[in-house]
């Protein structure tokens, strides 16, 4: 069965620092779309940074990254020099081949810390 | 430009009564995803459109769950007889030009949702 997998539903980490949210997932594609995304508390989705199977580097937008195992089947999300406006729900997310719904994790909540 | 939005925003309604929540996607984007986000969860993905006809809508739970995209911009989610376990974040999202091979194009951008809460 395809899924992602967030092990982590809470994480703090200091302003200024850098924190490294997981995520897993579970296919036997081999095109696939991987996505993260921000939620704060007002509710919105947010889209943050975007990664395809078969992109050979790891993809960066701004202050976050997407640190990219294939092999390890795992697209953890890289949020460098923390800010307290950062402190929300981010959720991974996929998009398997053949179809075009996302398949989404629990999320895991950020708390960044003045 | 503008983003994706829902009305309304918050919707308090009784168990058994019919509800249509609105979701109006950004101009241009061909494709429309409904999702419902139960709390503590992350969103689930309920039906897409492409252009006017529901592609996959093999996330409707049951046949109480309609949606509708009669020209291809604006869409409704329908529920009738709703139920207590309906109560949810129904968050709608578009995206620009979706395909099976995949691809940046593929990114979905979200509304704010409408909040459902069946009594």
């Amino acid at each position: 069965a395809q899924k992602i997998t967030q092990t982590q539903p809470g994480m703090f980490v200091q302003e200024k620092e850098a924190v490294t949210l997981d995520c897993t997932y579970d296919t036997s594609d081999q095109s696939y779309g991987l996505f993260w995304y921000k939620q704060p508390s007002s509710g919105e989705m947010i889209f943050l940074i975007y990664q395809g199977s078969y992109d050979e580097q790891n993809a960066t937008e701004g202050r976050y990254s997407l640190n990219f195992q294939k092999a390890r089947k795992s697209a953890n999300l890289v949020i460098s020099a923390s800010q307290l406006g950062d402190s929300a729900m981010y959720f991974c997310a996929m998009r398997p081949s053949g179809t075009y719904k996302y398949i989404f994790g629990t999320g895991t909540r950020l708390k960044v810390l003045a | 430009g503008a983003g994706v939005s829902q009305t309304p925003s918050n919707k308090v309604t009784e168990k058994g009564k019919y509800v249509e929540l609105r979701c109006d996607p950004i101009s241009g984007h061909t494709a429309l995803y409904w999702y419902r986000q139960s709390l503590g969860q992350g969103p689930e993905f309920l039906i897409y459109f492409q252009g006017t006809g529901a592609a996959d809508d093999s996330g409707l739970p049951n046949d109480r769950f309609f949606a509708v995209r009669p020209e291809g911009s604006v869409s409704t989610l329908k529920i009738q007889r709703t139920e207590r376990g309906d109560s949810a974040v129904y968050l709608c999202a578009s995206s620009l030009n979706p395909r099976l091979a995949g691809g940046s194009t593929d990114t979905q951008y979200f509304g704010p949702g409408t909040r459902l809460t069946v009594l």
